[in-house]
């Protein structure tokens, strides 16, 4: 079974700085996908960036991007010029690319990471 | 718009109900799901279905059940067995077979009276 765990409960960043949040995930798997997603206080899970096992770059959405690193099974999350509106927690999920079998789709979990940001 | 509409928002239950929580998607997804969201734990999930009249368990079903009667409609229904069913539900729906990410509802908070 896959895990995803996220060690970071809290991170505080400076309004226009930059933050970086941890995600590693355990796997035996080669073909995957990877998501961040947003959830602010109103509860709504938003996908911030998502990316794909198989492609060496790195994914980017505008001040979004990420940091993978298949062989460590690592995917960080940096947020640039971080925003008043980026304040949520952020959920770190893997998908399998097995096509196969009935547990294609499903989502596991990291267990969140509270952002804050100052202005 | 194409969208997720869980309800109600908000649900209160009492001790030995069964209560149902409504999720409908109108986004033509063949794939929904069921997560529940305590604080510090992130999201579970607790059923999911591919395909109409088809559901599976995920990691935590004891306690809840499902129906897929149609593509649009995957109400989940907590049972008096569910002991601590306190929590955010989130439900979702995604195009099966393809590596789209999941859409989901805005939500609904259960609460013990």
């Amino acid at each position: 079974a896959q895990t995803v765990t996220q060690s970071q409960p809290e991170m505080s960043v400076q309004e226009a700085e930059t933050v970086t949040l941890s995600c590693t995930y355990d796997t035996s798997e080669s073909d995957y996908y990877l998501f961040w997603y947003k959830q602010p206080p109103s509860r709504q899970m938003i996908l911030v960036i998502r990316q794909e096992a198989y492609k060496q770059q790195n994914a980017t959405e505008n001040r979004f991007s990420v940091n993978f690193q298949k062989a460590a099974k690592s995917f960080s999350l940096k947020i640039s010029d971080s925003q008043l509106g980026d304040a949520a927690m952020y959920f770190c999920a893997y998908r399998s690319g097995n096509t196969g079998g009935t547990s294609y789709g499903k989502l596991t979990f990291g267990q969140g990471t509270i952002l804050t940001v100052h202005p | 718009d194409g969208g997720i509409t869980q309800s109600p928002k908000y649900l209160f239950r009492k001790e030995g109900q069964n209560v149902t929580l409504s999720c409908e998607q109108n986004l033509n997804h063949d794939a929904m799901y069921w997560y529940r969201q305590d604080p510090g734990q992130g999201l579970r999930l607790i059923y999911y279905s591919q395909i109409v009249n088809d559901f599976q368990k995920g990691d935590i079903a004891e306690g809840y059940s499902v129906s897929r009667e149609k593509k649009e409609s995957f109400p989940l229904t907590v049972t008096s067995a569910q002991k601590n069913p306190t929590a955010f539900y989130l439900c979702a729906s995604s195009i099966r077979g393809q590596p789209r990410p999941q859409h989901f509802g805005d939500g609904t908070r259960l609460s013990i009276l």
